[in-house]
C-alpha cells in the first residue's frame, strides 16, 4: 500500500478482555516497529521485527502483551486480560531495512481505550 | 538518566520569531539522529534528519554536538503551521536498530 495501515483506528474493551492490533507496513519493508504513547507521554518501544524475527522484545511490558509477524509483512499485536493502564496509541512504524540511518514511517495508530 | 531528554516546554513564541530546541542523549555510541513532527493526535513524522556538519532545509537547521551529547534543532520566521510537538531521536549503534525517542517540546506560535 501507499503507507503504513492500522487497524482499528479506534478501540474500546473491557477490562480483562483480549484485543488484537493490526499493522500493515510499506510493500517491501523489511523492519517493523511497535511502539505506544500514553496521553502527554513519549514513544515507548514495544517490540522490532526484522522480516518475520523479533530480535528485540525487550520493550514488551509484560507477558500479555504478544506479537507476530507473517510473510514478511503484516503484523498483529495482541493484549491478553487487558487492563486499564494498557490505555494508550499504539504506534507501528516500518523502514526499509532496519538500519540505523534509515527514517521510519508511522501509521495513524490505534487508541486503545480499557473501560 | 534517560536515554534522550528534551525540554517539554511549551515555547510560546510569536508568528516570525526565532526558536530554538536541545536533545541530550546518553549514549555516547549513537550514531544517527533525526527530528521528527507529531501534530496533535497524529503519527510523527520525519522532519529531518541531523548530519555531523550540521543541515539547513528551508527555515529549519539542525546542528549536532558529539562532545557535549546533544542535538538542536532552530526554526527561524515561525509561522502558525509549525506549532506542533518536535520529537528528538537517537538510533545506537550495534546490530539492533531500535530508535529512541524524546519525550518532544511542544511548540505554539500565535499570532
Amino acid at each position: 500500500g501507499a503507507g503504513v495501515s492500522q487497524s482499528p483506528s479506534n478501540k474500546v474493551t473491557e477490562k480483562g478482555k483480549d484485543v488484537e492490533l493490526r499493522c500493515d507496513p510499506i510493500s517491501g519493508h523489511t523492519a517493523l516497529y511497535w511502539y505506544r504513547q500514553s496521553l502527554g507521554q513519549g514513544l515507548e518501544f514495544l517490540i522490532y521485527f526484522q522480516g518475520n524475527s523479533a530480535p528485540d522484545k525487550s520493550g514488551l511490558p509484560s507477558d500479555r502483551f504478544s506479537a507476530e509477524r507473517t510473510g514478511g509483512s503484516v503484523s498483529t499485536l495482541t493484549i491478553q486480560r487487558t487492563q486499564q493502564e494498557d490505555s494508550a496509541v499504539y504506534l507501528c512504524a516500518s523502514s526499509t531495512q532496519g538500519v540505523t540511518n534509515e527514517k521510519l514511517f508511522f501509521g495513524s495508530g490505534t487508541q486503545l481505550s480499557v473501560l | 538518566r534517560k536515554e534522550v531528554e528534551q525540554d517539554p516546554g511549551p515555547f510560546n513564541v510569536p508568528e516570525g520569531a526565532t526558536v530554538a530546541f536541545n536533545c541530550t542523549y546518553s549514549n555516547s555510541a549513537s550514531q544517527s539522529f533525526f527530528w521528527y513532527r507529531q501534530d496533535c493526535r497524529k503519527e510523527p513524522k520525519l522532519l529531518m534528519s541531523v548530519y555531523s556538519s550540521g543541515n539547513e532545509d528551508g527555515r529549519f537547521t539542525a546542528q549536532l554536538n558529539r562532545a557535549s551529547q546533544y542535538i538542536s534543532l532552530l526554526i527561524r520566521d515561525s509561522k502558525l503551521s509549525d506549532s506542533a510537538t518536535y520529537l528528538c531521536v537517537v538510533n545506537p549503534s550495534g546490530g539492533s536498530y531500535i530508535p529512541t525517542f524524546g519525550r518532544g517540546t511542544s511548540l505554539i506560535v500565535h499570532p
